[in-house]
């Protein structure tokens, strides 16, 4: 069974540092990458970026470039998103979820999101 | 504002069929796949549709997505009470060079 788990939530202060984590299992890590995706209530859902546990090359929303940071270690099925500073608007849920990709599929690229975490919760909050 | 257009609410009575919309453009809805998500209150998201109209096993076969030109659709048949969520499309955009989701639609049931 594919299971993506999350870590737990977190309070923090504007400024500090942050990583959450993503640990999979019942699959082969670097078979799939990995994404992120924010929700909040005013803007619903948002992709933050992907990464590559093969080799941990990230791919980043536009909107989210330069915000955050995407890790991975495949020696522990694990993908990671940090933050150096956090701000309050980065409160949100945020999800990892496993992406199924086919860039080249007849009906264009096909990309979507097989398993999901169970969110982790981030407020920043002064 | 999302590059997916979705309404904000939809609604229905137990049983009836109902239908979402996704409107977007020549460089996500029109070239690419749409697939379709689940918000339950206070579960994370579980995918229904991929590739425009494909449902994993398990997905219950009364959803069924259908994409024409740059607008998809998910449709509920027989709907239930337990079907009350949030839904949202999503689609690569070659301009964005990204992934997009529309801005979601509350399914009401009465």
């Amino acid at each position: 069974e594919v299971k993506l788990v999350q870590s737990g939530a977190e309070v923090k202060k504007p400024g500090e540092s942050l990583q959450i984590s993503c640990r999979a299992s019942g699959y082969t890590f670097i078979s799939y990458w990995i994404a992120w995706v924010r929700q909040t209530p005013g803007k619903g859902l948002e992709w933050v970026g992907f990464i590559s546990p093969a080799d941990s090359s990230p791919k980043y929303s536009p909107s989210f470039q330069g915000q955050v940071t995407l890790a991975a270690d495949r020696s522990i099925s694990t993908a990671y998103l940090q933050w150096s500073s956090l701000r309050a608007s980065d409160t949100a849920m945020y999800y990892c979820a496993r992406l199924h990709s086919n860039p080249w599929s007849e009906f264009g690229v096909v990309n979507y999101f097989d398993s999901w975490g169970q969110g982790t919760q981030v407020t920043v909050s002064s | 504002q999302s590059m997916l257009t979705q309404p904000p609410s939809v609604s229905g009575t137990p049983g009836q069929r109902v239908s979402i919309s996704c409107s977007g453009s020549t460089s996500n809805i029109g070239s690419n796949a749409v697939a379709w998500y689940q918000l339950l209150p206070g579960t994370a998201p579980k995918l229904l549709i991929h590739t425009n109209n494909q449902r994993p096993s398990g997905v219950p076969d009364r959803f069924s997505g259908s994409k024409s030109g740059t607008s998809a659709s998910l449709a509920v048949s027989g709907l239930q009470s337990g079907e009350e969520a949030d839904y949202y499309c999503a689609a690569w955009d070659d301009s964005l060079n990204g992934l997009v989701f529309g801005g979601g639609t509350k399914l009401t049931v009465l």
